[in-house]
């Protein structure tokens, strides 16, 4: 069935160091969706890429949907302690539901 | 709430015993999931559900039964068929079965002693 394999596992960073997640695809995605779940929360939707080679930003977060459209990247400028958490790919499945990679944990030094 | 709710937060059972998970979203939007997020791991479909009075069953039903006798409500019950329960547990709602966005509830972490 559909995968996405998520790297790294686990990322520490020292607060105003960058951080990039990736995800990849084994086949062609109609999109990709990224969550961010804070330690103890629930996923909670960040935003969703859908055309081949887009890039869209909120604030510091940049997302990158390769141009195949089978890979995709959530990079992180300047980290701060409020970005500490998991952050989730997620793509859709044959039954309506979202496929997740495992996660990229990320911790922030101050 | 983003307009789902799970309750409990928390829930302790004893081995053996069947337990039900509530959840409910007050949106109208007809798709609902339960997914089971493990220590370190993604979330894994347990079961959806697309209408009322239908579901299906996702990756890893075997242990859990659900019912969706009303659109808000979607309760989940880990039965003690279910060989390793201890887990968080997450319901999710989507406006319909295409491809939108999900939102999630706050989850339930049920833990059996």
């Amino acid at each position: 069935g559909q995968q996405v394999m998520q790297i790294p596992q686990y990322q520490h960073v020292q607060e105003g160091e960058d951080f990039t997640t990736y995800c990849n695809s084994s086949t062609t995605l109609s999109n990709i969706q990224w969550y961010k779940q804070r330690p103890g929360g629930h996923p909670v939707f960040l935003i969703q890429l859908v055309k081949s080679g887009e890039v869209k930003k909120q604030k510091r977060l940049t997302f990158q949907f390769g141009e195949a459209k089978k890979n995709s990247s959530l990079h992180i400028t300047a980290t701060q302690t409020t970005d500490v958490g998991t952050y989730f790919c997620a793509v859709g499945g044959s039954q309506g539901n979202l496929i997740f990679g495992k996660g990229t944990k990320l911790s922030v030094k101050p | 709430d983003g307009g789902i709710t799970q309750s409990p937060k928390y829930l302790f059972r004893k081995e053996g015993q069947n337990v039900t998970l509530s959840c409910e979203q007050n949106l109208n939007h007809d798709a609902m999931y339960w997914y089971r997020q493990d220590p370190g791991q993604g979330l894994r479909l347990i079961y959806y559900s697309q209408i009322v009075n239908d579901f299906q069953k996702g990756d890893i039903a075997e242990g859990y039964s659900v019912s969706r006798e009303k659109k808000e409500s979607f309760p989940l019950t880990v039965t003690s068929a279910q060989k390793n329960p201890t887990a968080f547990y997450l319901c999710a709602r989507k406006r319909s079965a295409g491809g939108d966005t999900q939102y999630f509830g706050p989850g339930t972490r049920l833990t059996v002693l």
